[in-house]
C-alpha cells in the first residue's frame, strides 16, 4: 500500500521500551482532542480522546497528556509492540461549532524487535 | 462490517474527467465529514453535514467540487474537471452527534490519482 507520511518526523523504538509523542496545537479554544493512528493505505483510526476539563487520560497502554498552557499534548505509548509502527496524529476541535477536526502533521513510529 | 465505508478505493482518472466518490457512514449518525489528505500530511477539513443538511464548506472546496447527501444517509463528493493538485487520499468520517459523543470514525478513503 501507498505510505503515509513519506516525509514526517520519526520517532524510532525499541519493543517493549515506551514511546512519547509530541503534538502543538493552535487554537487556545480548542476543548477536545484526539489521537489517531494511521496506518499505510487506511483511514485514520481513534486511539484516545481528552477533554480540556482534564490534564490525563489513561487507556489501554495509552495515555495522553494535555497542557492547554503551552498548547501542548503528547501520547504516551506503553510497552510498544511492532503493531504499534504507523503515523500518529493528534487532532483539536471546538465542540461548540461544527465539530470539524484539524489536524497536526503527524509523527511516524518505527517500533524495532 | 458496521464501520465507514468508501467506494471505490482507488480511482485513476485523466486530467479534465470528472470523478465521484461515495461514502457510507455508521448507521444512524447523523454527522457526516468529508477530508483530503495529500502525502505527508494530516487530513485536511472539507465540509460537513448534519443529517441531509450542507451546513459547513471549507476555502479548500472550490466551485469544482459538490458534495451532497440526500436523504441523510450515504453521501457522495464530486469533482469535476479533474486537475493533478487533486490527487490525493479522500476520507469521509462519521460521527453520532451527541455532546457526550465527539469521536469521528473514519473509513477507509478513496486515493484519487489524477494523471
Amino acid at each position: 500500500g501507498e505510505s503515509v507520511g513519506l516525509h514526517l518526523p520519526t520517532l524510532s523504538v525499541q519493543e517493549g521500551d515506551n514511546s512519547i509523542i509530541n503534538c502543538a496545537y493552535s487554537n487556545s479554544a480548542s476543548d477536545y482532542f484526539i489521537w489517531y493512528k494511521q496506518e499505510s493505505g487506511k483511514g485514520p483510526q481513534f486511539i484516545i480522546d481528552i477533554r480540556s476539563n482534564m490534564d490525563k487520560r489513561q487507556g489501554q497502554r495509552v495515555t495522553v497528556l494535555l497542557n492547554k498552557t503551552v498548547k501542548h499534548l503528547s501520547l504516551q505509548i506503553a510497552a510498544t509492540q511492532p503493531g504499534d509502527s504507523a503515523v500518529y496524529f493528534c487532532a483539536e476541535m471546538f465542540s461548540g461549532g461544527y465539530n470539524k477536526l484539524i489536524f497536526g502533521a503527524g509523527t511516524r513510529l518505527a517500533v524495532h524487535p | 462490517d458496521t464501520g465507514v465505508s468508501q467506494d471505490p478505493r482507488h480511482k485513476i482518472t485523466k486530467r479534465g474527467q470528472n470523478v465521484t466518490f461515495r461514502c457510507d457512514p455508521i448507521s444512524e449518525h447523523n454527522r457526516l465529514y468529508w477530508y483530503r489528505q495529500t502525502l505527508g500530511q494530516g487530513p485536511e477539513f472539507l465540509t460537513y453535514f448534519q443529517n441531509e443538511a450542507q451546513l459547513e464548506k471549507s476555502r479548500l472546496l472550490s466551485d469544482r467540487f459538490s458534495a451532497e447527501r440526500p436523504k441523510g444517509s450515504f453521501s457522495t463528493l464530486e469533482i469535476q474537471r479533474t486537475e493533478q493538485g487533486d490527487s490525493a487520499m479522500y476520507l469521509c468520517a462519521s460521527s453520532p452527534g451527541d455532546y457526550l459523543s465527539n469521536e469521528q470514525f473514519f473509513g477507509p478513503g478513496t486515493r484519487l490519482t489524477v494523471l
